[in-house]
């Protein structure tokens, strides 16, 4: 079955304490991103990634990072989370970029305290 | 830059009434336009996408024209079912890297049997 797959689903984590999102496509596809969705702001983009070793800035990268080592893969660091940082978090994939649509992973919804 | 609005909600409707939820749009050039559906619990799917002014996306019984004039992509059903309650995202997307992909703010729909 073709999708984006994110793990974990539910994380609660304290302040400061390093942690890993991680993203997996099985769709061969080039282009994927981060989104974070809060009530009242909406989906907001994180970091996007072209291709391979190729990523850049969305609209909110202050305090992420990501790497684009292999195709299928993105994973989503926070070095130091912050209690601003709780969200529900999106990973998303696409063939050649969002023109041919998104395929969007079940989300992570994240607590730091 | 460009903009999404949307039709504020919540629309609540009865089963096998008509859906209309609104969407205009700010930008420049000739965006791509979309519109994704979020289940309760889970991520985004994209619903249908139209690239060109007058193209008409369609999925599902949903239909929705791009109107270029009026800078509309309203999204339509002509019988709504319990199973549509969900939130709708109305999406451009100026070209195809991050930057120029806007997400509405969402409608939430709600069908009562």
């Amino acid at each position: 079955e073709a999708q984006v797959t994110q793990n974990p689903r539910y994380l609660i984590t304290v302040t400061g304490k390093k942690l890993t999102v991680t993203c997996s496509q099985n769709m061969n596809h080039e282009y994927m991103s981060w989104y974070r969705q809060d009530p009242g702001l909406g989906l907001r983009q994180i970091y996007y990634s072209m291709n391979v070793e190729v990523t850049d800035k969305g609209d909110v990268p202050e305090g992420y990072k990501v790497s684009r080592k292999e195709k299928r893969n993105f994973p989503l660091i926070l070095e130091s989370p912050s209690p601003n940082q709780t969200s529900l978090y999106f990973c998303a994939s696409s063939l050649t970029g969002p023109v041919s649509g998104y395929t969007f992973g079940s989300g992570t919804r994240l607590t730091v305290v | 830059g460009n903009s999404v609005t949307q039709m504020e909600g919540p629309v609540t409707l009865s089963e096998e009434a008509f859906l209309t939820i609104n969407c205009t749009y700010t930008a420049t050039g000739y965006p791509s336009l979309f519109w994704y559906v979020q289940y309760p619990g889970e991520g985004l799917q994209l619903l249908l996408k139209a690239t060109k002014a007058d193209d008409k996306g369609s999925n599902k019984g949903f239909e929705a024209t791009y109107r270029k004039e009026t800078t509309s992509f309203h999204l339509e059903k002509g019988s709504v079912q319990v199973s549509d309650s969900a939130v709708y995202f109305c999406a451009l997307s100026g070209d195809n890297y991050g930057q120029n992909f806007v997400f509405g703010p969402g409608t939430r729909l709600s069908v009562l049997p």
